[in-house]
């Protein structure tokens, strides 16, 4: 049973580029939840969804970033028209249930760099 | 919403030594995780407890609910276990957002 899967690992895009991040859960687990870690500073939750829902999205900034979970394939975190203070390790877990009181599973990891 | 704090932010320990990191919260929550992370790397889930204590391996995690305090212990120290050590709490009751602490960066010498 793989773990979380993220891809790209590593990724670099000039200012005012497309970023897209993919994320596939573990093999059973509909819960998905997208956290960035800034430079020197702690993990923060941006978005949960569930498979073809938005269930939290609270933590994403309004504008420029989109999350989606469709009914097949990756959750996707799409960042439209990037700037350098988008530059971040961007990690998705997932979990069979809802997280709090479920263990958490993360993936590697996309390490974002905005140039 | 949970404040979550970790001390010390820095350890440096030599090798062998047992080492303590401590992480406090301000809401009552009914689990707490610790996880770690390498350099580069991903982020491993180590414990997530709601009681008492855990052990796995050469790694102890404690809690108590009502101090609202939790301790990561690691014995026999090796520099393998050199990575960022964080504690993440429900950011309420019943939430399942997660609140992280900043983490705790372990260097363990030879």
């Amino acid at each position: 049973n793989a773990g979380v899967m993220q891809n790209p690992r590593h990724l670099v895009r000039r200012r005012g580029q497309e970023a897209r991040l993919r994320c596939s859960p573990m093999k059973g687990h509909s819960h998905v939840y997208w956290y960035r870690q800034l430079p020197e500073e702690g993990l923060k939750f941006m978005v949960y969804l569930q498979k073809e829902n938005i269930i939290d999205e609270s933590g994403m900034p309004k504008e420029r970033f989109s999350a989606e979970f469709p009914k097949e394939g990756p959750s996707i975190l799409r960042i439209q028209q990037v700037v350098r203070g988008d530059s971040a390790a961007y990690f998705c877990a997932s979990s069979p249930h809802q997280q709090g009181n479920t263990e958490a599973f993360f993936g590697q990891g996309t390490r974002l760099t905005v140039v | 919403k949970n404040e979550v704090e970790q001390s010390p932010q820095n350890l440096t320990a030599q090798e062998g030594e047992f080492i303590t990191i401590n992480c406090s919260y301000s809401v009552g929550i009914s689990a707490l995780h610790w996880l770690q992370q390498h350099p580069g790397g991903g982020i491993v889930s180590l414990f997530m407890l709601s009681s008492g204590k855990k052990k796995h391996g050469r790694l102890i995690a404690t809690i108590n609910i009502q101090e609202k305090h939790s301790s990561l212990h690691i014995t026999a120290s090796h520099p393998r276990d050199s990575a960022v050590y964080i504690c993440a709490a429900p950011s309420g009751a019943g939430s399942y957002q997660l609140t992280f602490g900043k983490g705790t960066k372990l260097s363990v010498i030879p």
